[in-house]
């Protein structure tokens, strides 16, 4: 079965500072993966999701960015953080079931 | 309104009641249902599919009435250990052929001594 391995598992992080959240996944080829952010007390918004390496599918704008560069790995990205992007991150790999990593919970400060 | 909705809760009830949980889902074309549960903090995980036919694993009853678009979960003789966030979650494939998944918001339970 899969998989996904998140890092960091927290993180604090100052307004304007850079970010980069790694997700790797074992035991499949070619998954299908996507990254969240859940919001206190809200439910999980669909960032991006990718198909395969260097395709990348956003679905809200945003001050965020995602890579692709390896079947496995799933990058996300923010050359800049603003206070807004506060949050627990998640990858996930979907095809007929959903299975998470096991989050980045983020405070930008 | 929302793609799926559910009542927040929180929904506080004594160790061994039963307690029923409901969701409603807007898009017809969704394809597949489940109930994830997620620990404070944590992330989400599978609790269970739910099929038109209901299903059933354990203490925990799923059903889906397609007619109304509406999921329920029921959880008998309730555990301390119950005590988490169920998402009720629906999914739909793309043309692409990607499943496309939509959470709801999640209903709190706290299960008391």
């Amino acid at each position: 079965s899969q998989t996904i391995h998140q890092w960091p598992a927290t993180l604090v992080q100052p307004v304007g500072s850079p970010l980069s959240l790694e997700c790797t996944v074992e035991g499949t080829s070619n998954p299908n993966l996507y990254w969240y952010r859940q919001a206190a007390g809200r439910g999980l918004q669909l960032l991006f999701y990718s198909v395969g390496i260097g395709q990348i599918s956003s679905e809200v704008p945003q001050n965020l960015s995602a890579s692709r560069p390896q079947d496995r790995q799933f990058i996300l990205s923010s050359k800049k953080l603003l206070l807004s992007d506060s949050g627990f991150y998640l990858c996930a790999c979907q095809d007929r079931q959903a299975f998470f990593g096991q989050g980045t919970r983020l405070t930008v400060v | 309104r929302k793609e799926v909705e559910q009542d927040p809760g929180p929904f506080n009830v004594p160790e061994g009641a039963t307690v029923a949980f409901n969701c409603t889902y807007s898009n017809s074309a969704s394809q597949s249902f489940f109930w994830y549960r997620q620990d404070c903090r944590k992330e989400p995980k599978l609790l269970m599919s739910v099929y038109s036919s209901g299903n059933e694993d354990g203490r925990f009853t799923a059903q889906l009435n397609r007619a109304s678009q509406y999921i329920s979960l029921l959880i008998r003789d309730s555990k301390l250990s119950d005590s988490a966030t169920y998402l009720c979650v629906v999914s739909l494939r793309s043309h692409s052929g990607t499943y496309k998944y939509i959470f709801g918001t999640g209903t709190r339970l706290k299960v008391l001594a």
